[in-house]
């Protein structure tokens, strides 16, 4: 199994319905993020949180929410989805950084159409 | 405010030769650097990390150095394989309490057999 698991991996929805995108991790990591990929604007944080208490906004969370169900798992809502969030979302953990060796490690993503 | 920057964003080579990347970033202060490789509509994979107290990082083919004085990261790939295709990103860690990570956009590398 992946260290880090997105589902669905494929999803196409209608304008104005909402959708959850789930991730769920097996590295123990407490920090867990969400990432949204264009073409030609590369990774952009939506969400961040660093344990199940603590969720904080990245640089494009307007329109998105999130909730950690659990250290393990990390969901992200679209809550009235629109064709501009048409996008490759990401879930990824890290470790602490206090050590700086492991990094990051991310999920095989979720290819979200909004028609 | 950290700035990473790949250049190439393109590069294309025949198969067999040996390459290198570019990743350059403005704050030295960093925790570490990672490479990642992804395939089209595909996650990132994690291919080497270098810790900010390291020069340099190997595995297989690949290696990567780290010059933070310079705010400079090469990833060199020896003997190229057309399944080395694919877009290359580095990642650096820095800042305060959050610890952020800023993404380069990439060199996409295609490997002509």
């Amino acid at each position: 199994d992946a260290d880090v698991t997105q589902t669905p991996r494929n999803r196409i929805t209608k304008t104005g319905k909402r959708i959850m995108l789930e991730c769920s991790q097996t590295k123990g990591h407490d920090r867990m993020y969400w990432y949204r990929q264009d073409p030609g604007l590369g990774l952009r944080l939506i969400y961040y949180s660093f344990d199940v208490k603590d969720i904080n906004k990245g640089e494009i969370s307007d329109g998105y929410s999130v909730s950690r169900q659990a250290q393990a798992k990390f969901s992200l809502s679209l809550e009235s989805a629109i064709p501009n969030q048409t996008a490759l979302y990401f879930c990824a953990t890290s470790d602490t950084g206090r050590t700086g060796r492991e990094g990051y490690t991310f999920g095989s993503g979720t290819r979200l159409t909004v028609v | 405010k950290q700035e990473v920057t790949q250049i190439p964003a393109a590069l294309s080579v025949p198969e067999g030769e040996n390459l290198v990347l570019n990743c350059s970033f403005t704050d030295s202060a960093i925790y570490n650097l990672q490479w990642f490789r992804q395939d089209p509509g595909k996650g990132l994979t994690s291919l080497l990390l270098i810790q900010s107290s390291q020069r340099e990082q190997t595995s297989g083919r690949l290696n990567a150095s780290l010059d933070k004085s310079s705010g400079r990261s090469t990833l060199y790939i020896a003997a190229s394989q057309p399944g080395d295709s694919a877009t290359y990103l580095c990642a650096v860690r820095h800042g305060g309490g959050y610890q952020k990570v800023t993404f380069g956009t990439g060199t996409k590398l295609q490997v002509i057999p």
